[in-house]
């Protein structure tokens, strides 16, 4: 099994949709959880930053993280054409600054 | 502000010759990491730092190395360069401290074409 594994997409929404991606982990220890934005041709941007179970939003992004079921999500609203991009899970152990990633789901926002 | 370079951004080698891709953070980073990234395969990790002359091996190490000598830089070095090491190549930061976060940034990337 993989360490992160991330729905594998592609993934099409409309316009002004909510895109919901979703990462679940097999390390029960994980600490730090993140997601990257890569556009196609460029380097792996940080969006999203968790730590805590919950909710934490930031502008039309949603993380949220569940510990206890090793799941973490990121939610886009009013998603937009520049939202197409593939989207990177990390995680991060409690024991390692090596952080580990999923494949990545591209998503893709037709107007 | 703070930020972190890659040189050259792209660049075509042949079989068998050195190459040395660099990376330079003015984050004041101790950890530092290189990826390669090809399609079907995410983001491997290379090689890593977690501070000056500390270097670790990752998943795909073999014929790679890198050296590190002050915190600002780590560069990467294919001994004898291969076709199966054209591919994207990302250097990557971040701080050494315990607890939440730590969060990696990323530079902007190297194309490297081995012919």
């Amino acid at each position: 099994q993989k360490e992160v594994e991330q729905n594998s997409g592609p993934l099409s929404v409309p316009e002004g949709a909510i895109a919901s991606l979703n990462c679940t982990y097999s390390d029960r220890v994980s600490q730090s959880f993140f997601w990257y934005r890569q556009y196609s041709g460029k380097s792996p941007e940080l969006i999203m930053s968790i730590y805590s179970n919950g909710d934490k939003e930031d502008g039309r992004f949603t993380a949220q993280l569940n510990k206890a079921s090793q799941y973490v999500s990121l939610l886009i609203r009013d998603s937009q054409p520049s939202d197409s991009a593939t989207y990177l899970c990390a995680i991060l152990p409690s024991n390692d600054y090596k952080l580990s990633f999923g494949a990545g789901t591209t998503v893709t926002v037709r107007a | 502000d703070a930020e972190i370079t890659q040189s050259p951004r792209h660049k075509i080698t042949e079989t068998g010759r050195q190459v040395t891709l660099a990376c330079h953070q003015t984050w004041n980073h101790n950890n530092m990491f290189w990826y390669r990234q090809d399609l079907g395969h995410g983001l491997r990790l290379i090689h890593y730092s977690y501070g000056v002359q500390d270097t670790n091996k990752g998943e795909v190490s073999d014929g790679y190395s890198v050296s590190r000598s002050n915190t600002e830089d780590l560069p990467l070095t294919l001994e004898s360069a291969a076709s199966s090491q054209t591919s994207v190549y990302f250097c990557a930061s971040s701080e050494f401290r315990t607890g939440a976060y730590n969060e990696q940034f990323f530079g902007p990337g190297t194309r490297l074409t081995v012919l």
